[in-house]
């Protein structure tokens, strides 16, 4: 099976400019979810979707990232204006919540975003 | 929230011996405990999980251990390679989430040929 896809792989801005990431889970996948990985740190959960519905944005910063999932399959993070403090990784992951097996999280190769 | 300890930050052994990450976890209704390997340039992926009903769960050379209890659980690699040289995560659910993951700060392990 297909896994996670992510786009672009690399994405170099200046700081206030905006961008976007895409992300498409594996077929199925009912849950969706968008980290932030700094450098030299674990994956922090920014937003996690159920289907085209949000579960969880409490770590999100609503002031400038916004996420969406419109049709309950792509997702896309947007950040608007960036800060220097945004340059991290952000990594895509599914879940199917089907029988034991459905806690798993499969991740993107991730977006590495540097902000100059 | 879920607080997720995790150390040693680096360990470097030698091929063919050990290694040994341990984690601790704040929440006693946590149930859950996967380890993910993370690869350069490369997203985490799922190398274990143990969930609090067994104490211990082995898939080849790689084990994981669970103290409820205590509030931690390990992972064992014996037998080291090269290729197991990478980053690991362990991770614990937030109580009350709706299956969703606290990482640990992440073990840079360098096998030594």
């Amino acid at each position: 099976e297909a896994g996670v896809a992510q786009s672009p792989r690399y994405k170099i801005i200046e700081k206030r400019q905006s961008v976007a990431f895409w992300c498409n889970p594996i077929s199925g996948h009912a849950t969706l979810y968008w980290y932030q990985q700094i450098l030299g740190q674990g994956p922090k959960l920014l937003i996690q979707f159920q289907n085209n519905g949000v579960v969880d944005d409490s770590q999100l910063p609503k002031d400038r990232f916004s996420a969406e999932r419109l049709k309950g399959v792509d997702s896309t993070l947007k950040i608007q204006p960036a800060k220097l403090e945004d340059s991290a990784v952000y990594l895509c992951a599914s879940s199917s919540n089907i029988g034991v097996s459905g806690n798993e999280q499969f991740f993107g190769p991730g977006t590495r975003l540097t902000v100059l | 929230g879920e607080n997720v300890e995790q150390h040693p930050s680096t360990l470097s052994v030698q091929e063919g011996d050990s290694a040994v990450i341990k984690c601790t976890y704040s929440d006693s209704a946590s149930n859950y405990f996967p380890w993910y390997k993370q690869e350069l340039g490369k997203g985490p992926q799922l190398i274990i999980d143990i969930r609090s009903n067994v104490g211990e769960k082995k898939d080849q050379r790689i084990a994981v251990t669970l103290n409820k209890t205590a509030k931690h659980f390990s992972l064992h690699i014996t037998e080291t390679q090269p290729e197991d040289s990478a980053v690991y995560f362990c991770a614990a659910p937030p109580s009350g989430s709706a299956r969703q993951l606290t990482f640990g700060s992440g073990t840079q392990l360098t096998v030594l040929p």
